[in-house]
């Protein structure tokens, strides 16, 4: 079965500055790959996914993130933080099985971004 | 507007208290999931189908069911809810087709506690 890593459960950063957000899978094969943005008493949104193709993705708000298969990682980032991007992230994968996920998809622990002014 | 509905939105109940969440979504998505969120253990999910008739269990299904007899509407079931049962839970839908049942669409939440 797959699994999803988000080593850092909590990360603060200064408003401006770069942010990257880290996520491991485990999985035989290549997986659909996903961000999701969750804001304080929200449901959860989609911020970008991976598929095939480039392996760098770009989102929406402005973050991007990039799959690395040798290091089985899909990390997301962003150049600038806005303090509303203060929310919860989740990096998710599902099973890639010739074009459908059979429903089943997996979300890692969550990391919860802060934002300084 | 395109979206999935759930209700009640909050609930506190008492153990044993049979109670139904209500799911709905206007986008006629064949897919529709149920998943609950815990601190520190993200979201896992409870079940999930991908069509009228056909479900399957998710990762921690048991003390809950589901049905699905119209395509809109996904109900979670808890027959006899207990305090581990509280939770934040989160109904998501999709479309099927190249990536199906992963770009999900997710309901508000709704938070329950059973006392």
């Amino acid at each position: 079965a797959q699994s999803v890593t988000q080593p850092d459960i909590h990360i603060t950063v200064s408003e401006g500055a770069s942010l990257e957000l880290r996520c491991n899978y485990s999985y035989g094969a290549t997986p659909y790959l996903f961000w999701y943005v969750q804001s304080p008493g929200q449901g959860l949104q989609l911020l970008l996914k991976y598929f095939s193709g480039d392996t760098l993705v770009q989102g929406i708000k402005g973050f991007e993130a990039e799959f690395k298969r040798s290091q089985s990682s899909f990390n997301l980032r962003k150049p600038s933080v806005h303090w509303s991007d203060a929310a919860e992230y989740f990096c998710a994968v599902a099973i890639n099985a010739g074009g459908t996920s059979y429903g089943k998809l997996t979300f890692g622990q969550g990391t919860i971004l802060t934002v300084h002014p | 507007e395109a979206q999935v509905t759930q209700n009640p939105r909050y609930l506190i109940t008492v153990t044993g208290k049979k109670l139904t969440v209500t799911c709905s979504q206007n986008m006629n998505h064949e897919y529709m999931s149920w998943y609950r969120q815990d601190p520190g253990l993200g979201l896992r999910q409870i079940y999930y189908s991908m069509n009228v008739e056909v479900t399957d269990k998710g990762d921690v299904p048991e003390g809950y069911k589901v049905s699905r007899k119209e395509k809109r509407n996904f109900p979670l079931i808890l027959e006899s809810p207990s305090p581990n049962q509280t939770s934040l839970y989160f109904c998501a839908s999709s479309l099927l087709g190249y990536g199906g049942g992963a770009i999900l669409f997710f309901g508000p939440g709704t938070r329950l506690t059973v006392l």
